[in-house]
């Protein structure tokens, strides 16, 4: 079946711009996650749904970042008046929570979000 | 909250040998998943072997097995007849069997195969 997908694969933008990342989960799953990971670094949790549970935004930055979730499915990731120093490669994943699985997260391409 | 160190942020060997990456964590939790993703330069995440905790039996998929030992909080991975596509970054991760928002990654260990 299909993947997680995230588009768009690659984004420049200007410093002081909005983007918004988008993240397509695989159908079914319920918790979905959203990771920042700068080049050569480890994943730096930043948002966490489940399900129609109030998401876990305690790795969110800054107030320039929020995401949402709609219908459970489609994630949106923006970060307003972006600075230098949110380039990075953004990384959704998600997991059907249940089951023999657990809580296994099957991971997107990511995103690289470079802010000149 | 749970921690997972990696203690070797490289490493490299030569195709056809034997590396293992080391790997700790610590939970106050009694059930939880341990897991081993791979990051290769593409940077695609993928799963590489996954552990349940109240299992004894170590897991093993193809070239690639874990030495869980649950009462000193370890979890190596494995990697026999090392090729050179298993060139990448390798993180651990635990995740609470009841909470699934706990869920965390290692630093990660930057793996070379040398042909």
């Amino acid at each position: 079946g299909a993947g997680v997908s995230q588009s768009p694969s690659n984004k420049v933008t200007e410093k002081g711009k909005d983007v918004e990342l988008r993240c397509d989960p695989i159908s079914g799953h319920t918790a979905l996650y959203w990771y920042r990971q700068s080049l050569g670094q480890g994943l730096e949790f930043l948002i966490y749904f489940q399900g129609n549970s109030a998401p876990d935004k305690s790795g969110l930055p800054s107030d320039r970042f929020s995401a949402e979730r709609t219908g459970g499915s489609v994630s949106t990731l923006t970060i307003q008046r972006t600075q230098q120093e949110d380039s990075a490669v953004y990384l959704c994943a998600s997991s059907p929570s249940t089951g023999t699985s657990g809580y296994e997260q099957y991971f997107g391409p990511g995103t690289r979000l470079t802010v000149t | 909250a749970q921690t997972v160190t990696q203690s070797q942020p490289e490493m490299s060997v030569q195709e056809a040998e034997t590396v293992t990456l080391s790997c700790t964590y610590d939970t106050s939790e009694n059930n939880y998943y341990l897991f081993w993703y791979k990051q290769p330069p593409s940077r695609q995440m993928i799963l590489v072997i996954r552990q349940e905790a109240y299992k004894q039996q170590n897991a093993t998929e193809n070239r690639f097995s874990v030495n869980f030992q649950k009462a000193a909080k370890s979890f190596s991975l494995k990697i026999s007849d090392s090729q050179l596509g298993d060139t990448a970054m390798y993180f651990c991760a635990a995740a609470d069997y009841n909470y699934g928002q706990n869920f965390v990654f290692g630093p990660g260990t930057r793996l070379s195969v040398l042909p």
